[in-house]
């Protein structure tokens, strides 16, 4: 079974705009991710947020986590068309288990 | 450097038949796992391998399936008597550390 949920399940927004996709998780964590899926095939690493970390950045992507709310958000800035993909949250957990979220389906009109 | 590969690409089969789907991990990647995503869903965690054993097995759905790394670097996962449940895309990827690299995964359809 799957312990993280993303939401929205779908996004669509113009490009420039900010897109803005929250996980929400069940357990203790070492450490989140957020990975992108393009056409439902490898996924591709984005970020990794450790458990005693905050907020943390990559170029157009900040990451937030708030583990008093088992949650994450991750925003990307200034958003373009090769944006559109699937965005997932995963977080580990004892014996090196991924747990996936659902996912967030975004899609940037250009 | 090459990224995780996985073959076949594609693999149509009839129900009741037995696949093998092969997953070749980075070189020198000492953690491998395997996921199946369903359409419109995340990944779901099958087994974790470090090194040759099973570290965890506990995604396995059933006896149906098993996986193996005799040495310790490419993976088979292997589905006997398919069922037309088992239609998914299958997910390699493997690690040094605690980021997971992906491969392009193998579409499974059971006719």
């Amino acid at each position: 079974s799957q312990q993280g949920e993303e939401d929205p399940q779908a996004l669509s927004i113009q490009e420039g705009e900010n897109a803005t996709m929250n996980c929400s998780y069940k357990t203790s964590i070492n450490n989140l991710q957020w990975y992108r899926q393009n056409s439902g095939r490898g996924l591709v690493h984005l970020i990794l947020i450790r458990s005693n970390e905050r907020e943390k950045h990559s170029g157009r992507l900040r990451v937030t986590l708030d583990t008093s709310k088992k949650s994450s958000s991750l925003l990307i800035t200034a958003s373009r068309a090769a944006d559109t993909a699937s965005y997932f949250c995963a977080t580990d957990a004892p014996g090196n288990q991924f747990y996936f979220g659902t996912g967030t389906s975004l899609t940037v009109i250009p | 450097g090459a990224g995780v590969s996985q073959t076949p690409s594609n693999k149509v089969t009839e129900k009741g038949k037995y696949v093998e789907l092969r997953c070749d991990p980075i070189s020198g990647h000492t953690a491998l796992y395997w996921y199946r995503q369903s359409l419109g869903q995340g990944p779901e965690f099958l087994i974790y391998f470090q090194g040759t054993g099973a570290a965890d097995d506990s995604g396995l759905p059933n006896d149906r399936f098993f996986a193996v790394r005799p040495e310790g670097s490419v993976s088979t996962l292997k589905i006997q008597r398919t069922e037309r449940g088992d239609s998914a895309v299958y997910l390699c990827a493997s690690s040094l550390g605690t980021t997971q690299y992906f491969g392009p995964g193998t579409r499974l359809t059971v006719l």
